[in-house]
């Protein structure tokens, strides 16, 4: 049971590079989510899907996008990358909403020069 | 509007207690969560409060008080491992806020 796995762990970009991140979980659960943490900062939602074929836009969508052809897959892509998109970036996923435990993957640090 | 606050960072000595605050403010509260991040690591389950009062888990307990808006995570016996940020994050209609986070420093 691998849990969240999110691939690469680095990765360096220049400025109007595009890429994907990588998701995927083994554990069936509906909820899929992607955050960025900049330093200091808390967690802030991108994008997240309630189940395969739905996705809704977070807090901070802007520059991303996201797909949900799978249960078990959720890749975020980054268009033209920014600066501003340098951080830290956790796909996450959970059974449901509430008191059902949020599951992260370990994190992709990303540069963009 | 929906906001959630706790220190940026403390310092605490080995085998001693610490308590982190968190205060929130939000329409839609159902619940709060604790997680434990460490250094270049992801976020890990620590606890979930629905209800107000302590709940305790080994070492570590959580207080809620939803009149108050206020939570606090309790760590017994510090040990140098526990040096990581802390996550409060409120359950707020169903979405996730997240706090900034507290650095615990743990010193021997």
């Amino acid at each position: 049971n691998a849990g969240v796995t999110q691939t690469p762990k680095f990765r360096i970009l220049k400025i109007g590079q595009s890429m994907t991140l990588q998701c995927a979980q083994d554990m069936n659960h509906n909820y899929m989510y992607w955050y960025r943490q900049d330093p200091g900062m808390g967690l802030k939602l991108i994008y997240y899907s309630v189940g395969a074929g739905i996705t809704d836009k977070g807090e901070v969508p802007n520059g991303y996008n996201v797909s949900r052809s799978t249960t078990e897959d959720f890749p975020l892509r980054l268009e033209l990358a920014a600066p501003s998109q340098t951080s830290v970036y956790f796909c996450a996923s959970s059974y449901g909403t509430g008191e059902d435990t949020i599951y992260f993957g370990e994190g992709s640090w990303l540069t963009v020069v | 509007g929906q906001n959630i606050d706790q220190p940026t960072e403390m310092t605490a000595t080995e085998g001693a207690i610490v308590q982190i605050n968190c205060t929130y403010q939000t329409s839609g509260f159902n619940g709060l969560f604790w997680y434990q991040q460490h250094a270049g690591e992801a976020p890990t389950f620590l606890s979930y409060n629905v209800l107000d009062g302590l709940e305790e888990k080994g070492r570590f307990s959580s207080f809620l008080s939803r009149s108050k808006g206020y939570s606090y995570l309790l760590l017994k016996e510090l040990q140098m491992k526990d040096s990581a940020s802390y996550l409060c994050s409120m359950d707020s209609n169903y979405q996730l806020i997240w706090g900034a986070g507290t650095k615990l420093i743990i010193k021997p």
